[in-house]
C-alpha cells in the first residue's frame, strides 16, 4: 500500500494562475480530507469529503474547489492563486465512519508569487 | 470547538520516557482525546486516541485524568526519531454525516537531546 500520495510535491504559481492538487488513497478509505499549514501553525481544514459524492467546506473554504473523482481521489483546484494561498498542502483520508484516525500525505509546497 | 493547551515546547533525553501534557478544561462529555505528531517535513501521523481509559498502544501510552480536563501522552524510551511536533486534539463522539473535523492547534515541539 503507497497509503496517501500527493502530486505534485512542489509548486511555484505566479497570482492569478490555477492549478489541481492531486490526492489518491489506495487503502479503501471512505472519507478524505485537505488541509494547509502556513509556516509555525497548526494545520486547517479547507474541504472534506465525508464519503463519495459529498463535499463540505471546512474552516477556511475561501479561494479553494474541490472534486471526490471517485472514491480513491479528492483533488483541491485553486482558480486563481494568491500569494496567500502561499502554504503546504495535506491531503488526509480516514477508513470508515466509525474510526477516529486520519492519514495523512506526504504534502504538497506551493508558492504563489 | 473545545480547546485544548499545550506547553510551546519540551526537551529530553534519549532513551528516557517523556510526559507530554494537555489541558482541555471545557472538553464535553463525549469528546475524544486524540494525538497527532509531525516530524519536520513530513505530514501529521495519528498516534494514539482515547475517551476515558488510560490507551496504550506500540507507539505510545495516553492517561486521561479521571475528571477528563487533562491528559498526558507518554512515550516510553524516547529515541531521536520522536522528535517532532506533538498535537493533542478533541473532536466530538457523534461524527455528524461522518465528518470528523481535527482542528490542530499549535501543538508542542519536542527536542530529544542524544
Amino acid at each position: 500500500n503507497a497509503g496517501v500520495t500527493q502530486t505534485p510535491k512542489f509548486q511555484v504559481l505566479k497570482t492569478g494562475q490555477s492549478m489541481t492538487l492531486q490526492c489518491a488513497q489506495d487503502m479503501n478509505h471512505n472519507s478524505m480530507y485537505w488541509y494547509r499549514q502556513d509556516p509555525g501553525m497548526g494545520l486547517r481544514l479547507i474541504y472534506y469529503s465525508a464519503s463519495e459524492g459529498t463535499t463540505d467546506k471546512g474552516e477556511v473554504p475561501n479561494g479553494y474547489n474541490v472534486s471526490r473523482l471517485n472514491k480513491r481521489e479528492f483533488s483541491l483546484r485553486l482558480e486563481s492563486a494568491a500569494p496567500s494561498q502561499t502554504s503546504v498542502y495535506f491531503c488526509a483520508s480516514r477508513p470508515t465512519q466509525g474510526a477516529r484516525e486520519q492519514y495523512f500525505g506526504p504534502g504538497t509546497r506551493l508558492t504563489v508569487t | 470547538d473545545a480547546k485544548t493547551t499545550q506547553p510551546n515546547s519540551m526537551e529530553s533525553n534519549e532513551e528516557e520516557p517523556v510526559h507530554l501534557p494537555c489541558n482541555h478544561s471545557t472538553i464535553s462529555g463525549t469528546d475524544y482525546i486524540h494525538w497527532y505528531r509531525q516530524l519536520p517535513s513530513q505530514g501529521p501521523e495519528y498516534v494514539i486516541h482515547g475517551l476515558t481509559s488510560n490507551v496504550n498502544n506500540r507507539m505510545a501510552s495516553l492517561a486521561i485524568a479521571e475528571d477528563r480536563k487533562s491528559s498526558t501522552l507518554i512515550l516510553h524510551r524516547a529515541t531521536l526519531r520522536d522528535a517532532a511536533v506533538y498535537y493533542c486534539i478533541l473532536s466530538p463522539g457523534l461524527l455528524i454525516q461522518g465528518a470528523q473535523k481535527l482542528v490542530f492547534g499549535q501543538g508542542t515541539r519536542l527536542t530529544i537531546n542524544p
